[in-house]
């Protein structure tokens, strides 16, 4: 299993554009969530995903938009970047909450 | 909302010491996750906890339900285990979605 994989590793964005960073599982996984984490911060919940079709917000959601068309994949859509975007972006995904699995993080970074 | 703080933020140790890593919340949880970062790294899962205390090799993790505390202890410290040490904690219901703390900075020297 290739676990939670995360692309792009890297993205320099210029303010205003908009990009989507990719985020898939392969463990058949029913719950995915999106997180940022800022220096010196907690990583902090953007959306959530129980299971295909059904999203949620998180505590800091404005400014992203996700889909859950598969229970593989878990899209997060930056429309209009910003600089306070700039942050490292994680995937996870759990199947009963036991054991969380994140993927290898996104540094976005918007100027 | 729950809080969750940990302490130290940072803590420098020698190789060989016995860590000691703290965890306090403030609403009842089910659950509590200790997770590992290592510097530019992704995060790993090391334990989750519900009652009691739990061992992995060098790694023991306990927590107290009743005082709202835990704690993430790490015997014969070595390099290799510089990291950051995340706590994070899952209130009731079925999308088991995490608080987290900031994070515990940890470098070990030789």
């Amino acid at each position: 299993n290739a676990g939670v994989t995360q692309t792009p590793k890297f993205r320099i964005l210029k303010i205003g554009q908009s990009m989507t960073l990719q985020c898939a599982q392969d463990m058949n996984h029913n719950y995915m969530y999106w997180y940022r984490q800022d220096p010196g911060m907690g990583l902090k919940l953007i959306y959530y995903s129980v299971g295909a079709g059904i999203t949620d917000k998180g505590e800091v959601p404005n400014g992203y938009n996700v889909s859950r068309s598969t229970t593989e994949d878990f899209p997060l859509r930056l429309e209009l970047a910003a600089p306070s975007q700039t942050s490292v972006y994680f995937c996870a995904s759990t199947l009963d909450g036991y054991e969380q699995y994140f993927g290898p993080g996104t540094r976005l970074t918007v100027t | 909302k729950n809080e969750v703080e940990q302490s130290p933020q940072n803590l420098t140790a020698q190789e060989g010491e016995f860590i000691t890593i703290n965890c306090s919340y403030s609403v009842g949880i089910s659950a509590l996750h200790w997770l590992q970062q290592h510097p530019g790294g992704g995060i790993v899962s090391l334990f989750m906890l519900s009652s009691g205390k739990k061992k992995h090799g060098r790694l023991i993790a306990t927590i107290n339900i009743q005082e709202k505390h835990s704690s993430l202890h790490i015997t014969a410290s070595h390099p290799r285990d510089s990291a950051v040490y995340i706590c994070a904690v899952k209130g009731g219901g079925s999308n088991y979605k995490l608080t987290f703390g900031k994070g515990t900075l940890l470098t070990v020297n030789p």
